[in-house]
């Protein structure tokens, strides 16, 4: 268990929906991270936030967004949902936004089918 | 541009053999590369990490090695069991245009009783 904790753990929902995938970090870690993972693909990482600032910015679709609040979950926004936005998302948190040292530690995942 | 490429994209054994995972980086200025073991459907997990100045680490039967003036990593799975199934991702940080972390694509391993 990393201590990363991630709501729901499986979402269906039609074409043109919104959703919206909740992420608690570990405890004392500051940076949140999001990644998409479509079937068999890599991780690509979508958007950082660090103690409630965005810290940095991936292949993050316009109808994607993020948030970081100040008891540092962070909840990732999907909107207009499309056939292709079915993936696995993945939160990751580690304790610092730009130390060397920053092993980020992965949530469960949430797994989003899109109909 | 900062790449993290990773060879094979897979790899069948039998259980009990040994297999070794490459990693080739461009990520410059380096600053660390982990190992991470995503087991199907679930989050990455870490199994080591090294700086500039580190050669080798081991974590169990797994030993990853790091030539920094080369840009090769590879991680050397001794003993393989049935567990030992999954994708091993590469992932290589440095301060390039502000402070990056990049995944590689990773390697399936299947190991095979």
């Amino acid at each position: 268990d990393s201590g990363v904790t991630q709501t729901p753990k499986h979402l269906i929902t039609a074409t043109g929906q919104r959703v919206t995938l909740r992420c608690s970090p570990r405890s004392g870690d500051l940076s949140v991270y999001w990644y998409q993972q479509s079937l068999d693909q890599g991780l690509q990482f979508l958007i950082q936030y660090y103690n409630g600032e965005e810290r940095a910015k991936g292949n993050i679709l316009e109808r994607f967004s993020a948030q970081q609040f100040p008891d540092l979950h962070s909840e990732l926004n999907l909107s207009s949902l499309e056939l292709g936005d079915s993936a696995l998302y993945f939160c990751a948190s580690s304790v610092a936004g730009t130390s060397s040292d920053n092993e980020q530690f992965f949530g469960p995942g949430t797994r989003l089918t899109v109909l | 541009k900062n790449q993290v490429e990773q060879s094979p994209q897979s790899l069948i054994i039998l259980e009990g053999k040994n297999c070794t995972l490459q990693c080739n980086y461009t990520v410059s200025p380096f600053s660390n590369l982990r190992w991470y073991k995503q087991d199907t459907g679930r989050g990455p997990v870490s199994l080591t990490i090294m700086t500039f100045s580190e050669n080798t680490k081991s974590n169990g039967r797994y030993t990853a090695t790091l030539d920094a003036d080369t840009k090769q990593s590879s991680l050397h799975i001794t003993a393989s069991q049935l567990s030992d199934s999954a994708s091993y991702i590469c992932v290589v940080s440095g301060n390039t245009g502000g402070f990056k972390t990049i995944f590689g694509a990773g390697t399936r391993l299947f190991v095979k009783a």
